[in-house]
């Protein structure tokens, strides 16, 4: 049982660059979201999608791109990454949305 | 929009002694929701309240959804060093969102 997985589990990228992460999930969950963890802050919504084709922002969603042509995958992408953008980012799955939610084991991601 | 405080953000504690960490919400939660996150890790769920003076427990874990079902405490009695850790509480509301807490990181002192 995979449950949910992201990919890279790491990564350092520059100011200004392009960056996608990965997220995957096989129990067939409908509702599936993305937040960032940042210390003082706990778990921030970025965006979430409620099936394939329908994504709708979070809390702070305001550098980041979703898509969601699979109900299995849930892509984010930092179209041109900052600094501030440095932080733990987990991807969930639940079914319905307001029930357990089903975390990833995050990507962490710093931006020099 | 809804908002979900909780309180306090560290708690250092020696071994055997009680922890509390406690949620308030701006409005009326439909439930709430507990989550643990080890260190490194990412958050697990632990339970949901849904009823409103709910009360339950898990082990040492005392769980309490408020009467108004604005707020939640969780305790955890006689602490033990696998309770490390930061807890979340989340508020979810009728129409599906859930709303996370800052968390407590909870340190635990041998």
């Amino acid at each position: 049982d995979a449950g949910i997985t992201q990919s890279p589990r790491y990564k350092i990228t520059e100011t200004g660059r392009q960056v996608t992460l990965m997220c995957h999930q096989t129990w067939s969950h409908s509702y599936m979201f993305w937040y960032r963890q940042d210390l003082g802050h706990g778990l921030r919504l970025i965006y979430y999608s409620a099936a394939a084709d329908i994504t709708d922002k979070g809390e702070v969603p305001d550098g980041y791109v979703v898509s969601r042509s699979k109900t299995e995958n849930f892509p984010l992408t930092l179209e041109s990454a900052t600094r501030s953008q440095t932080s733990v980012y987990f991807c969930a799955s639940s079914e319905p949305m307001g029930e357990t939610q089903y975390f990833g084991p995050g990507t962490r991601l710093l931006v020099l | 929009g809804q908002q979900v405080m909780q309180i306090p953000q560290y708690q250092h504690v020696q071994e055997g002694e009680d922890f509390t960490t406690y949620c308030n919400s701006s409005t009326t939660l439909s439930n709430i929701q507990w989550y643990k996150q080890r260190p490194g890790g990412h958050p697990v769920f632990l339970i949901q309240l849904v009823k409103s003076g709910e009360v339950k427990k898990q082990k040492r874990l005392t769980f309490q959804f408020g009467e108004a079902k604005k707020n939640s405490s969780l305790h955890i009695t006689a602490t033990q060093t696998t309770d490390v850790g930061t807890y979340f509480c989340a508020g979810g509301t009728s129409y599906g969102k859930l709303t996370f807490g800052q968390g407590t990181i909870l340190t635990v002192h041998p």
